[in-house]
């Protein structure tokens, strides 16, 4: 079973500037994440869909951060304009849509998008 | 306020010896869920284990076991005969009824010396 896949893995970029991050979530889970790990720290969500629904977006800075998943399966996380502070990995997450007995709900994750702002 | 607390930014351990990776949580929902994950230098986070509120006997998959302790609201990860292999990232993560997203702590790092 393929994994989440993300590209790119590593991008830097200059201040003010844009950058956009591509994930595909593991065929069949209908709930996607993206997190945002500063070095040093754990993940923190910024945006979870479901399906093509966007579930929680609360954490998500909206003046410049945007993300889409159209059709429910591919997602892309767009940052306009990039700030230092926005230096940090970019984990894209799936997970099976409801929990029971012989799931979890554990997210699986894609190796991240290392992002560094100039 | 912080749901997901550890309190290790770092542990050593020596090879083929156990070690107890601290996490506490808070909650006020009966029904949650606790997570470990590993993140080696790759940068993947790799599920390790599972703990529902609810469950009754402590979960161990192979060399991890979880020591849960409900009363005191911590979620400790038990890794035995620890392997060279094992030094990355751990987190402690908690998923709260209703919801599906999960909160991490701030991590320990393991180091296994040889």
């Amino acid at each position: 079973e393929a994994g989440v896949a993300q590209s790119p893995r590593y991008k830097i970029i200059e201040k003010r500037q844009s950058v956009a991050f591509w994930c595909n979530p593991i065929s069949g889970h209908a709930t996607l994440y993206w997190y945002q790990q500063i070095l040093g720290q754990g993940p923190k969500l910024l945006i979870q869909f479901q399906n093509n629904g966007v579930v929680d977006d609360s954490q998500l800075p909206k003046d410049r951060f945007s993300a889409e998943r159209l059709k429910g399966v591919d997602s892309t996380l767009k940052i306009q304009p990039a700030k230092l502070e926005d230096s940090a990995v970019y984990l894209c997450a799936s997970s099976l849509e409801e929990t029971g007995d012989t799931n979890t709900g554990e997210l699986f994750f894609g190796e991240g998008s290392r992002l560094t702002v100039l | 306020a912080q749901k997901i607390t550890q309190t290790q930014p770092g542990m050593f351990v020596q090879e083929k010896e156990a070690v107890t990776l601290d996490c506490t949580y808070d909650t006020s929902d009966p029904s949650y869920g606790l997570f470990w994950y590993k993140q080696p230098s790759s940068g993947e986070m790799i599920f390790l284990i599972y703990q529902g509120s609810y469950d009754q006997q402590n979960a161990t998959e192979g060399r991890y076991s979880l020591n849960f302790q409900k009363a005191r609201k911590s979620a400790n990860l038990v890794i035995s005969a620890s392997q060279l292999g094992d030094s990355a990232m751990y987190f402690c993560a908690m998923r709260e009824g209703g919801s599906e997203k999960l909160v991490f702590g701030k991590g320990t790092k393991l180091t296994v010396n040889p």
